[in-house]
């Protein structure tokens, strides 16, 4: 039972155009989410997160959108670059929790055209 | 900038050797995680220390996989013997606390197993 869903495997969008990263959740638990960038052979990188009493957050061309009622987060950039091109994870965590381990989605690859 | 140090970062092995990975968190990160990412899939977590305990171990195949951090710092994951289905990307986070503070990943340990 996936616990954090990203259905679009894929994403491919023109260079200064949006690209829009959907991620759904399913553990009405969750109250932190986090996006993760990553390249081939390198580990994730942390890019944004978002609280849950939040439901925007924003840093450079990343902001991060959540909405809870609807257990759905998306991740825009604008505007794309040719270097965004990379898996991106979706992942949720249970902070009040003791354990604050991550539960990620299975990722979607965004290609960025230049 | 602070680093999750991981050795080595590819290793392949014939079916029923024994492997080994080592990770080296940031300095007083006291949480460590192991994940592992099979190709394809998001990460997922196989064991979580807190300093030398084990907090989560739930996901670790105990039958075949170990985990252990002996003074709360370094630590090592291994895997005797590997199976073809044990192919993946081993990666090691640390953080400050339990919560997802300065959560920092690792570059990964690439495993081929023949």
């Amino acid at each position: 039972d996936q616990q954090v869903k990203q259905n679009s495997p894929s994403l491919s969008v023109q260079e200064g155009r949006i690209s829009i990263l959907n991620c759904d959740y399913t553990n009405s638990m969750f109250d932190y989410f986090l996006w993760y960038k990553k390249y081939p052979a390198e580990g994730p990188t942390f890019l944004i997160s978002i609280s849950s009493i939040k439901d925007k957050n924003e840093d450079g061309r990343f902001t991060v959108f959540l909405n809870k009622s609807a257990k759905h987060l998306s991740l825009h950039i604008v505007p794309s670059q040719p270097g965004d091109s990379a898996v991106y994870f979706c992942a949720a965590s249970d902070i009040t929790g003791a354990n604050s381990k991550l539960t990620f989605g299975k990722g979607i690859t965004l290609s960025v055209r230049p | 900038e602070a680093e999750v140090a991981q050795s080595p970062r590819y290793k392949i092995t014939e079916k029923s050797q024994a492997v080994a990975f080592w990770c080296d968190p940031i300095s007083g990160h006291a949480t460590l995680y192991w994940y592992r990412q099979i190709l394809g899939q998001g990460p997922e977590l196989l064991v979580q220390f807190q300093d030398e305990s084990v907090v989560d171990d739930s996901q670790l195949p105990k039958d075949r996989f170990s985990a252990e951090r002996l003074k709360g710092v370094d630590s090592t994951l291994k895997i005797q013997p590997a199976e073809l289905g044990d192919s993946a990307m081993y990666l090691c986070a640390s953080s400050f606390g339990t919560g997802t503070y300065g959560y920092t990943f690792g570059s990964g340990t690439r495993l081929t197993v023949v």
